[in-house]
């Protein structure tokens, strides 16, 4: 069976600091996916992987992919209060036939 | 607005009854996903549609769930004897094709009480 864990699942950080969260899942797949999503509000789509080694960077967040340690990486750069937000990595199966979220990391940053 | 709509926004209904959820697409967009997320979880994927055509559908989903998208456009979700555990939150993206950027509705908070 799929399964996506994503750490730390809560991270409180304060501003202008770097950090990384963390997305590993347990079958093959070429696809990750990272979302956003603000309290209360629908996704939003941040990144799409595609494949071993892909690094995709917007603003202060850059998404990264290791298909062989099954690993993906969402690091913050100089963190600012607008980030505060859950964010969700999920994967696809090769075969389309499921796709898998995280349990969300939900990101404070304090000024 | 171009982007992704859906509707109702809110629904409340009591248990045994069947609700329908509708949700246009960008226009343009071929592939459309159904999702339900439920509060504090992570969404969970229903099915797709690539056009017409649904592609897959979760293992999660019951026999009560069924979606259509006629004629490739937009896609209605009707849940038939709704019970406690379908309230959630359904929410629908749009994308241009396989691995490409998902746009996302607004959802539609579905209550059974």
């Amino acid at each position: 069976e799929l399964k996506v864990e994503q750490n730390p699942l809560f991270l409180s950080m304060q501003e202008g600091k770097n950090y990384t969260i963390y997305c590993n899942y347990s079958t093959t797949s070429d696809r990750l996916y990272w979302y956003r999503q603000d309290p209360g509000k629908s996704l939003e789509s941040l990144f799409v992987l595609l494949s071993n080694g892909a690094v995709k960077q917007e603003g202060r967040l850059m998404a990264s992919l290791d298909t062989k340690a099954r690993l993906s990486t969402l690091h913050i750069t100089a963190a600012v209060h607008d980030l505060s937000a859950t964010y969700f990595c999920a994967v696809d199966t090769d075969n389309n036939n499921d796709m898998r979220f995280g349990a969300g990391t939900r990101l404070t940053v304090k000024p | 607005d171009t982007g992704v709509s859906q509707d109702p926004r809110h629904k409340i209904t009591k248990r045994g009854q069947n609700v329908t959820f509708r949700c246009d697409p960008i226009s343009e967009h071929n592939r459309l996903y159904w999702y339900r997320q439920t509060l504090g979880q992570g969404p969970e994927f229903l099915t797709y549609f690539q056009n017409e055509a649904q592609l897959e559908k979760s293992r999660l989903l019951s026999d009560r769930f069924s979606a259509e998208r006629p004629k490739g456009s937009f896609s209605t979700l009707e849940i038939q004897r709704t019970e406690q555990g379908d309230s959630a939150m359904y929410l629908c993206a749009s994308s241009l094709g396989l691995a490409l950027r998902e746009y996302f509705g607004p959802g539609t908070r579905l209550t059974v009480t």
